[in-house]
């Protein structure tokens, strides 16, 4: 069965680095997305992307985040210049359609030092 | 906007008992309603989900939800509840309209007592 995939599982970084979190979408999907869940937290929506261009962002989803679809597999999310309170689980999901529901990668732990 | 209250925190209850995890939902129209299950230090497992048509739906892992427009409630329950189902539950509310993002509630963690 497709699933959506994430590299890496957990990464750590100082703070004020940038950092770059990949994923691999399924691969006959339009709609992508990145959600986060800060340790001990609910999930929370950051940004959707469809058409090669953002949707709909979230607050949270400031000019440090970025996304971006290089090439037809990856979906990456960029933090410019990190922060503590950016330590959480970054989850990627993708969805054929609207009227489908969204398939989540297992997630990428990250950790700001 | 969209927004999941799920009332309980914490549910403690014993191996082989009955389950039901509350979920009240706002949205100005039909949504789509979801239930992940997320055990420590994993992802998100989708249990069950609402788009349309019977409003009881029935999931994986021996899961159901019911649907109550009138009370905008999506409920989670399980008839019977084995250790294994000891992890955190979210309930999630999408919309076509709102390009299907996913508004979560807070969570509820099951603990299954022996």
């Amino acid at each position: 069965e497709p699933e959506v995939t994430q590299t890496p599982s957990h990464q750590v970084t100082q703070m004020g680095q940038e950092v770059i979190l990949r994923c691999v979408p399924i691969s006959n999907h339009l709609y992508f997305y990145w959600y986060r869940q800060i340790l001990g937290q609910k999930v929370e929506f950051l940004v959707s992307f469809y058409n090669n261009e953002i949707s709909e962002k979230s607050e949270i989803f400031d000019d440090q985040f970025s996304v971006e679809r290089p090439d037809g597999s990856n979906f990456t999310l960029k933090i410019r210049s990190t922060k503590l309170e950016d330590s959480a689980m970054y989850f990627c999901a993708s969805t054929r359609d609207l009227s489908y529901e969204q398939y989540f990668g297992p997630g990428t732990r990250l950790t700001v030092t | 906007a969209q927004s999941v209250t799920q009332p309980d925190i914490h549910i403690t209850v014993s191996e082989g008992a009955s389950l039901e995890l509350r979920c009240n939902y706002s949205y100005g129209a039909t949504p789509y309603l979801f239930w992940y299950v997320q055990s420590p230090g994993q992802g998100l497992q989708l249990l069950l989900k609402y788009f349309s048509g019977d409003t009881l739906v029935q999931g994986i892992k021996g899961f159901e939800a019911e649907f109550k427009r009138s009370q905008s409630s999506f409920n989670l329950r399980k008839p019977s509840v084995h250790w294994s189902d000891a992890a955190e539950y979210f309930c999630a509310v999408g919309a076509k309209a709102a390009g299907n993002k996913l508004t979560f509630g807070g969570g509820t963690r099951v603990l299954v007592k022996p």
